[in-house]
């Protein structure tokens, strides 16, 4: 299995300019979550999906768009980046309920200048 | 709140124990887990343990839980240079799917 797969790796945007993040898992996890990476704090929550066409806010949204038309795919949409969004984008998943931990991606690193 | 906290930093000796602690606040968490992030990586999980268990002991992991304190601690026994990394603490709230990260502590081994 692939597991958690982001695309892509690495990317720099202008500011103003929009881009989406994509993620995929092939495990039928009914969780996905992104989260952001910032040096010295830690990972915050910016949306989450407990199932396809459920999606919420985490800790920090504003940004940020999100969907979740299929199982296997939920995507992170940056409207009009800012510099303040340069940072490290993982996406993850888990089955739900449980002991289950999450399953992260490899992370997409994104600079805007 | 769901303030997880964490040291940043702690250096050791190939060979060593390592002990990296974790604390939270928020008594209703069901799942406490450890991950391990290499450089360039994502997180990989590590190791879990119910609130309602004192121990866990896997292979040259020991997770210890004060639940009354809050407390969570990584013991890494025999310590190699290859464990060098990024360790996070995370807490998962019971019948909820969110789980919340420590800042992450950065462990060195010293050959």
């Amino acid at each position: 299995n692939a597991g958690v797969t982001q695309t892509p790796k690495f990317q720099v945007l202008k500011t103003g300019q929009s881009m989406t993040l994509q993620c995929a898992q092939d495990m039928n996890h009914e969780y996905m979550s992104w989260y952001r990476q910032d040096p010295g704090m830690g990972l915050r929550l910016i949306h989450y999906s407990v199932g396809a066409g459920i999606t919420d806010q985490g800790e920090v949204p504003n940004g940020y768009n999100v969907s979740r038309s299929t199982t296997e795919d939920f995507p992170l949409r940056l409207l009009s980046a800012a510099p303040s969004q340069t940072s490290v984008y993982f996406c993850a998943s888990t089955a739900g309920q449980g002991n289950y931990g999450y399953t992260f991606g490899s992370g997409t690193r994104l600079t805007v200048v | 709140g769901e303030d997880v906290e964490q040291s940043l930093f702690l250096s050791v000796r190939e060979g060593d124990s390592s002990v990296i602690n974790c604390t939270y606040t928020d008594s209703s968490s069901t799942y406490l887990y450890w991950y391990k992030q290499e450089p360039g990586a994502g997180l990989q999980l590590l190791t879990y343990i119910f609130s309602n268990m004192d121990m866990k002991q896997d292979q040259r992991l020991t997770v210890l839980l004060n639940k009354k304190d809050k407390h969570l601690s990584l013991r890494i026994a025999d310590t190699q240079t290859g464990d060098s990394a990024i360790y996070f603490c995370a807490e998962r709230k019971y019948n909820f799917n969110k789980f919340y990260f420590g800042s992450g502590t950065k462990l060195n081994v010293k050959p």
